[in-house]
């Protein structure tokens, strides 16, 4: 069975400080993993996906992922943090291409910048 | 993202009203979804549709059920609303590249979301 966990439910910085948003999955495929922001009163934009490709992925607005098969991990990190940058934060983990079908969505990271 | 439509933006209903929310899309994308946002609990799946022919229940589809009317249009009703349908709702697209015979990918294009209550 599929699922995805957000290790932090709310992750405070501080401006131009490194920012690392954890996720943890579990998948019996070989799963497609996202992140996605949420900023406030906004929907969904996507900043990166891993699709079995390098495991290391750059997504916009200077975020990256590393994918960690060992760990069943692909947490987020930014080197430094901008103001911009507060919002949710969502992995999510999908299978369409197994009989499965399924698209798992974390419960969210809120994602605060402190001046 | 302006490919992706809903309407309303936001609806406020009674218990026991059929409510209808709509989704369009311009992107031509063949798979549509739709998902509930409650706080702390992320998006959870309703119903999606990989074609204009299948619709496929998601991990929440009880009281809810969908129409996918044309390839551009998938709509999401509640036949009976109840105070706990109270959300926001997404409805997303995402393109399975099967009509240029090349690999798609599960990439979803969320529209802006509908603010639904039920008092």
């Amino acid at each position: 069975a599929q699922s995805v966990t957000q290790l932090d439910s709310h992750v405070s910085v501080s401006e131009g400080t490194p920012v690392l948003l954890r996720c943890n999955y579990s998948s019996s495929y070989s799963p497609s993993l996202f992140w996605y922001v949420q900023h406030p009163n906004k929907g969904l934009q996507l900043l990166l996906k891993y699709t079995s490709a390098a495991t290391l992925v750059k997504g916009i607005n200077g975020f990256e992922a590393e994918f960690k098969k060992s760990e069943t991990s692909f947490h987020l990190t930014k080197p430094s943090a901008h103001m911009s940058d507060a919002a949710e934060y969502f992995c999510v983990v999908s299978d369409l291409a197994s009989s499965a079908s399924k698209i798992i969505f974390g419960s969210g990271t809120r994602l605060s910048i402190r001046p | 993202d302006a490919d992706v439509t809903q309407t309303p933006r936001n609806r406020i209903t009674k218990t026991g009203k059929r409510i209808m929310l709509e989704c369009s899309q311009t992107k031509g994308h063949d798979r549509m979804y739709w998902y509930r946002q409650d706080p702390g609990l992320g998006l959870r799946l309703i119903y999606y549709s990989f074609d204009v022919k299948d619709i496929n229940k998601g991990e929440i589809s009880d009281g809810y059920s969908v129409s996918r009317q044309a390839q551009a249009k998938f709509s999401l009703s509640l036949e009976s609303a109840i105070p706990n349908q109270t959300a926001l709702y997404f409805c997303a697209t995402s393109d399975s590249g099967r009509d240029r015979a090349s690999q798609g990918t599960d990439t979803q294009y969320f529209g802006p979301g509908t603010r639904l209550t039920v008092l």
